[in-house]
């Protein structure tokens, strides 16, 4: 149990366009959901933290105007990239925690991540 | 400083070898912690996750926390090629349901080589 599923797994844009990246928590409800950027040979590094029906919170350094999240259903979470550029191209990760339907606790699962290239 | 320091390797070892992969912490807080498989262009796969000082073993993974030294270790047992990615370790001051951030070390890359 507890899966999150990210879609898409790559995409590649023309610089100016926008990108949604889509998470969505399959068998659990997702209150929180972390969005991660990682670049090459790196760790991950926390974007924003969103909670269901209420703004993101973003971390120092993020553009909130550059990057949309949106959390409006329990099951769904959103990034989208506005107006991408070269430099936005990276790994993108969704991360939530998970408790089952029957209270097993999953820690924090992630999602499949997504590649964006900004062409 | 960082709050949680990992050796980011790279690691090699031979199939069938032990590995011992290892973070140290300066936060109190932390409560709960995790160990996170990473194959290259694919999320993180979780494979122990903690909550006290001791050992967690399932299959060829022993996870161990020592709360009072700071330190956490991930022991691969009979490893495979399998298992070459990279390794992250992650801990957080309260557990999965409260939503509390994870802070995680610098991933170790490990290869196993047949």
């Amino acid at each position: 149990g507890a899966v999150v599923s990210q879609h898409p797994s790559w995409v590649i844009c023309k610089s100016g366009t926008s990108v949604k990246i889509e998470c969505r928590s399959l068998d659990f409800q997702a209150t929180t959901m972390f969005w991660y950027r990682q670049f090459p040979k790196q760790s991950l590094m926390l974007m924003a933290t969103s909670n269901e029906g209420s703004k993101a919170t973003y971390e120092q350094g993020v553009e909130k105007d550059k990057f949309l999240i949106n959390h409006a259903s329990l099951t769904l979470s959103t990034l989208t990239v506005t107006s991408a550029h070269p430099e936005d191209s990276s790994f993108y990760i969704c991360s939530a925690p998970a408790r089952d339907k029957v209270g097993i606790n999953y820690g924090y699962t992630f999602g499949s991540g997504t590649r964006l290239t900004v062409v | 400083q960082k709050e949680v320091e990992q050796d980011p390797g790279p690691l090699s070892v031979p199939e069938g070898a032990i590995v011992s992969l290892n973070c140290t912490y300066s936060n109190s807080a932390f409560q709960y912690f995790m160990w996170y498989r990473q194959y290259s262009r694919k999320g993180p796969e979780l494979l122990m996750y903690t909550y006290s000082s001791g050992n967690k073993e399932d299959g060829r993974f022993t996870a161990q926390v020592d709360k009072s030294s700071k330190y956490i270790s991930l022991f691969i047992r009979d490893s495979q090629p399998s298992d070459s990615a990279t390794y992250l370790c992650a801990m957080s001051a309260g557990d999965g349901t409260s939503g509390s951030r994870l802070t995680f070390g610098e991933g170790t890359q490990l290869t196993v080589n047949p």
